[in-house]
């Protein structure tokens, strides 16, 4: 079956313009989870999502960062207002819930976002 | 809170070189343990994962075994290949919450 997806895979922008960035989870996973990767460092949680309820918003680093996840399926990440230091990979990964129980999540390839 | 320790690299070894890379955690509850591997140029992809005490995990020559007692779950392997270079991440999930927690990372170059 189909893995997550994200696009696009690379995105080059400039300082202060709006970017969008999607991911498609695994059909049937109901958490999903965005990242972010800096060069050299691990992974920073942004915010998770987990069927209907209040997405855990948690780490999102500013107010500029939004995301939402139509139907409990696609989820957009957006930024607003790019700076330099938002430059960086976004993962995605979604995961199967079962009787509350979190198992292994599965990554997408990522977006790798270029604010110059 | 919950979180996730392991090993700063870079790490370099010869080819068929034993390896370990430790990763030590903290939680409360009983979380699940995993290693992640993230191959140059592609994303993340588990490599095993622990989801109890004294579990093993094992996966294309890799293992690692879920220690409670020490709160650790090292990565290791008998005999690494060149195929093996990439970056690997430990992780936990813990039980009382939704969050995983990820290690910042160990990259691994294997030489010939």
């Amino acid at each position: 079956g189909a893995g997550v997806s994200q696009s696009p895979s690379n995105k080059v922008t400039e300082k202060g313009k709006d970017v969008e960035l999607r991911c498609d989870p695994i059909s049937g996973h109901t958490a999903l989870y965005w990242y972010r990767q800096s060069l050299g460092q691990g992974l920073e949680f942004l915010i998770y999502f987990q069927g209907n309820s209040a997405p855990d918003k948690s780490g999102l680093p500013s107010d500029r960062f939004s995301a939402e996840r139509t139907g409990g399926s696609v989820s957009t990440l957006t930024i607003q207002r790019t700076q330099q230091e938002d430059s960086a990979v976004y993962l995605c990964a979604s995961s199967f819930v079962h009787l509350g129980a979190y198992n292994e999540q599965f990554f997408g390839p990522g977006t790798r976002l270029t604010v110059l | 809170g919950d979180s996730v320790t392991q090993m700063e690299g870079p790490v370099t070894l010869s080819e068929e070189a034993f390896l370990t890379i430790n990763c030590t955690y903290t939680a409360t509850g009983y979380p699940s343990l995993f290693w992640y591997v993230q191959y140059p140029g592609e994303g993340l992809q588990l490599l095993l994962k622990a989801t109890k005490a004294d579990d093993k995990g094992s996966n294309k020559g890799f293992e690692a075994t879920y220690r409670k007692e020490t709160t650790s779950f090292h990565l290791e392997k008998g005999s690494v290949q060149v195929s093996d270079s990439a970056v690997y991440f430990c992780a936990l999930s813990s039980n009382t919450g939704n969050q995983f927690y990820f290690g910042t990372g160990t990259s691994l170059t294997v030489i010939p």
